[in-house]
């Protein structure tokens, strides 16, 4: 597509429900990024997907987060048994591979407009 | 602990003037600084980047003044107008061992310029 895509714009849910969230990254961009952004927060990094492997994960809060990714493309966060503190805006970026493009076109980050994710 | 420190947290600004935004890293390994910019609604979007091997890099109204020594950043936007009013964040970065950028974000100025 022609940027980042990320679905649902906005989530509603119950304390203790799961939810997913979907990115679905530019066409090409084989490097993927979770982030969480918190009121008032800088963006916090989550995960990092390289084709369809997570070689960074270090950034997951809980193991009720996890995220995966499919066919090099579309990748779907999921949070179980939410909470309130995971209320946030969550990004999804995307861009080239080191072994792809310049040196600049590899240090770009494209985000798509974010989950706002609220738990009540 | 945070590895990139954003200052101020909000900032009005009257058109014409010039906004200031600073930031400060701790890891001398950073090897590269970019701004970003949200508007409401909307995904960051880079706005300008530099390397450490630069003190300054202008592109139009937006200038990133670099001190290597003072570990310090910031970024300049010379006749603020009301349509840069936005969310600035900056950033640092490390070649990371997995052969990624990991980015460390500020945590962001909201820039207000008045009319």
């Amino acid at each position: 597509g022609a940027g980042v895509s990320q679905s649902p714009s906005n989530k509603v849910t119950e304390k203790g429900k799961d939810v997913e969230l979907r990115c679905d990254p530019i066409s090409g961009h084989t490097a993927l990024y979770w982030y969480r952004q918190s009121l008032g927060q800088g963006l916090e990094f989550l995960i990092y997907f390289q084709g369809n492997s997570a070689p960074d994960k270090s950034g997951l809060p809980s193991d009720r987060f996890s995220a995966e990714r499919t066919g090099g493309s579309v990748s779907t966060l999921t949070i179980q048994r939410t909470q309130q503190e995971d209320s946030a805006v969550y990004l999804c970026a995307s861009s080239l591979a080191f072994e792809q493009g310049n040196t600049l076109a590899k240090n770009i980050q494209y985000f798509g407009a974010g989950t706002r994710l609220s738990v009540l | 602990q945070q590895q990139v420190k954003q200052s101020p947290q909000s900032l009005i600004v009257q058109k014409g003037g010039i906004s200031i935004i600073n930031c400060a890293y701790e890891n001398t390994a950073f090897d590269y600084f970019p701004w970003y910019q949200q508007f409401p609604g909307k995904g960051p979007a880079l706005l300008i980047a530099i390397r450490p091997d630069v003190s300054e890099k202008k592109e139009g109204r937006f200038t990133i003044s670099f001190n290597k020594s003072a570990k310090q950043f910031s970024l300049h936007i010379m006749d603020s107008q009301p349509g840069d009013s936005a969310t600035y964040f900056c950033a640092a970065s490390l070649f990371h061992i997995y052969n990624f950028n990991k980015f460390y974000f500020g945590s962001g100025t909201k820039l207000n310029v008045k009319p």
